[in-house]
């Protein structure tokens, strides 16, 4: 098992452009997450999903849409790049045994310029 | 609001030193309390924790959750400079959602 996958490692945007960060997992596992994590600080939730077809705001929604057609990807998109986006982020699952550990993705960092 | 408070933000320490580590949390619905270690990447999974007074070991690294008292500590003993990372503490908020803290971040020198 490849576990979770997400592409791009990095990536540098302008003000202003969109970009896809991709999210694949391959355990079956219903429960997908996407954090951000700015320099210093903890992961805060942006969007989630308990399923295929099912997607909920975090704590830092703004800025951002998810989509959950397939149990394996969760792709986050950002419609327009702000300096404020400028943060690593992380996608993570979880099965359906609930408050279990969350499989952690490598992180994506990206810079907005 | 519901939330996750780590002290202290930042320690450094000699390698052998025995450290603890705090968490403290107010979240509705709490299930369990998770510590993770982060080096330069994703975060590893550590320990999760559901009862109270009931410590989990692993090596050099225990952990105990007062759910009284909302709160729960991560100690290392016999610190090495591997150990180097932030350490992030996590509860579950009801059924579905990870709330962090800030992490420590901790420093081992040789």
């Amino acid at each position: 098992n490849a576990g979770v996958t997400q592409t791009p490692k990095f990536r540098i945007l302008k003000i202003g452009q969109s970009m896809t960060l991709q999210c694949t997992q391959d355990m079956n596992h219903n429960y997908m997450y996407w954090y951000r994590q700015d320099p210093g600080m903890g992961l805060k939730l942006i969007y989630y999903s308990v399923g295929a077809g099912i997607t909920d705001k975090g704590e830092v929604p703004n800025g951002y849409n998810v989509s959950r057609s397939t149990t394996e990807d969760f792709p986050l998109r950002l419609e327009l790049a702000a300096p404020s986006q400028t943060s690593v982020y992380f996608c993570a699952s979880m099965g359906w045994k609930l408050s279990n550990e969350q499989f952690f993705g490598p992180g994506t960092r990206l810079t907005v310029l | 609001e519901d939330k996750v408070v780590q002290s202290p933000l930042s320690l450094v320490v000699h390698e052998g030193d025995t450290v603890t580590l705090n968490c403290s949390y107010e979240v509705t619905n709490f299930r369990s309390l998770l510590w993770y270690k982060q080096e330069k990447k994703a975060p590893t999974f550590l320990f999760m924790l559901t009862s109270s007074g009931i410590e989990k070991k692993s090596g050099r690294l225990s952990s105990i959750l007062d759910k009284k008292e909302l709160f729960s500590i991560l100690n290392i003993t016999a610190t090495q400079t591997g150990d180097s990372a932030i350490y992030l503490c996590a509860v579950w908020q009801g059924a579905q959602k990870l709330v962090f803290g800030q992490g420590t971040r901790l420093t081992i020198n040789p």
